[in-house]
């Protein structure tokens, strides 16, 4: 079956700058993840969605981060605008059990 | 609340000599628990997973974890270690009844020749 699909895989903009990240699950998975990992650190939530209501936003700085699913989906991350701080790699991952998730290979951003 | 704690973040051994990589957690309900590998610039890879069945889970690339209720444990092994083996590992621990993940802080594995 195909893999979480996320694009881009790198990003670089400049502080205040916005940008968005997309995410497409695997085919049925109810549960999304986004994920914020910072260089020499674990994998911290963001976000999870469970089809396209939100479950657990309590991590996500809402100031400046925002999320959504359509459709139950495809997902999209945004950061508007963007900090020094939010330079990271963000991570998709979906699971049809929430037992088991399944991982993107991110995308790289530098914020400079 | 789950939580993860791996218990060494970093940890050097040779080439051929076993590793033991620890992680203890924390939940409220029985968990499945797991293991990923990251490779630099790479996408977090699953090695192994607890899921309430056998409590000793053998894994890809040799590497194998035992499932230590009492303890509240789930720590990775493998018997000889190989170079390819030289990379970042998470213990995580889901929790079913919210579909929730919770990384441990990483354990960076170093390799000598």
């Amino acid at each position: 079956e195909a893999g979480v699909a996320q694009s881009p895989r790198y990003k670089i903009i400049e502080k205040r700058q916005s940008v968005a990240f997309w995410c497409n699950p695997i085919s049925g998975h109810a549960t999304l993840y986004w994920y914020q990992q910072i260089l020499g650190q674990g994998p911290k939530l963001l976000i999870q969605f469970q089809n396209n209501g939100v479950v657990d936003d309590s991590q996500l700085p809402k100031d400046r981060f925002s999320a959504e699913r359509l459709k139950g989906v495809d997902s999209t991350l945004k950061i508007q605008p963007a900090k020094l701080e939010d330079s990271a790699v963000y991570l998709c991952a979906s699971s049809s059990d929430g037992i088991e998730a399944f991982f993107g290979q991110g995308t790289r951003l530098t914020v400079v | 609340a789950q939580s993860v704690t791996q218990l060494d973040s970093h940890v050097s051994v040779s080439e051929g000599t076993p590793v033991l990589l620890r992680c203890n957690y924390s939940s409220s309900y029985s968990p499945s628990l797991f293991w990923y590998v990251q490779h630099p610039n790479k996408g977090l890879q699953l090695l192994l997973k607890y899921t309430s069945a056998a409590t000793l889970v053998k894994g890809i690339n040799g590497f194998e974890a035992e499932f230590k209720k009492s303890e509240t444990s789930f720590h990775l092994t493998k018997p000889s270690a190989h170079m390819s083996d030289a990379a970042e590992y998470f213990c995580v621990v889901s929790d079913r009844n919210d579909y929730k993940l919770s990384f441990g802080a990483g354990t960076t594995v170093t390799v000598r020749a």
